[in-house]
């Protein structure tokens, strides 16, 4: 079965800086999906940015990019120009190509606090 | 833009009652799911459903859990009797299907209690 690790429990980063948070996963599949999605205290699940394995080239969306490491089954993100926005749960989460439907599997996740 | 939408947003109930949580997903959406995230835990999938089944349940979604399409807007998750430790937050999500390329949607969670 595929697990998602995510080792930093809290993060801090100062307003405009850049952080980067980890994720490693395990799987012997060679073509998944990987996501970062963030959880503001809203509660709502929101998807920040995907990466498809067999794209070698690292997803980004505006500030957030990923640095994806196929061979070190690592996924990191990175959140340049960081707002008070930003502030809140990320969780990394794969899912496998088997099945029609989106049964990923999340990390416990990494609290983001962004100090003005 | 078009959301999930959960209700209640909070619910306690008492152990061994029954509980009914709903969702309404978003409407061209065709695959229907629910995740549960005990306090402090990660998110966890139970179960998705497409084409008025089950497609797809993890091993916590056993005989006490069921879900339903009443009609043709409502999604539910039914706990037909409730433990302690099926206290968590659930989440409701919806997609379009596909292999990875939708993502998925989801609502702003219910909060069960269960006391």
């Amino acid at each position: 079965a595929q697990t998602v690790t995510q080792s930093q429990p809290e993060m801090s980063v100062q307003e405009a800086e850049t952080v980067t948070l980890s994720c490693t996963y395990d799987t012997s599949e060679s073509d998944y999906y990987l996501f970062w999605y963030k959880q503001p205290p809203s509660r709502q699940m929101i998807l920040v940015i995907r990466q498809e394995a067999y794209k070698q080239q690292n997803a980004t969306e505006n500030r957030f990019s990923v640095n994806f490491q196929k061979a070190a089954k690592s996924f990191s993100l990175k959140i340049s120009d960081s707002q008070l926005g930003d502030a809140a749960m990320y969780f990394c989460a794969y899912r496998s190509p088997q099945g029609g439907s989106e049964k990923l599997v999340f990390g416990k996740g990494t609290k983001l606090t962004v100090n003005p | 833009e078009p959301e999930v939408t959960q209700t209640p947003s909070h619910q306690v109930t008492q152990m061994g009652q029954e509980v009914i949580l709903r969702c309404v997903p978003i409407s061209n959406h065709l695959y229907f799911y629910w995740y549960r995230q005990i306090l402090g835990q990660k998110v966890e999938f139970l179960v998705s459903f497409y084409n008025n089944e089950i497609s797809e349940k993890s091993e916590i979604f056993d005989d006490q859990f069921s879900v339903e399409r009443p009609d043709g807007s409502n999604f539910t998750l039914k706990i037909r009797s409730t433990k302690l430790e099926d206290s968590a937050m659930y989440f409701c999500a919806s997609n379009l299907g596909g292999l990875g390329d939708s993502p998925l949607h989801f609502g702003n969670g219910t909060r069960l209690t269960v006391t």
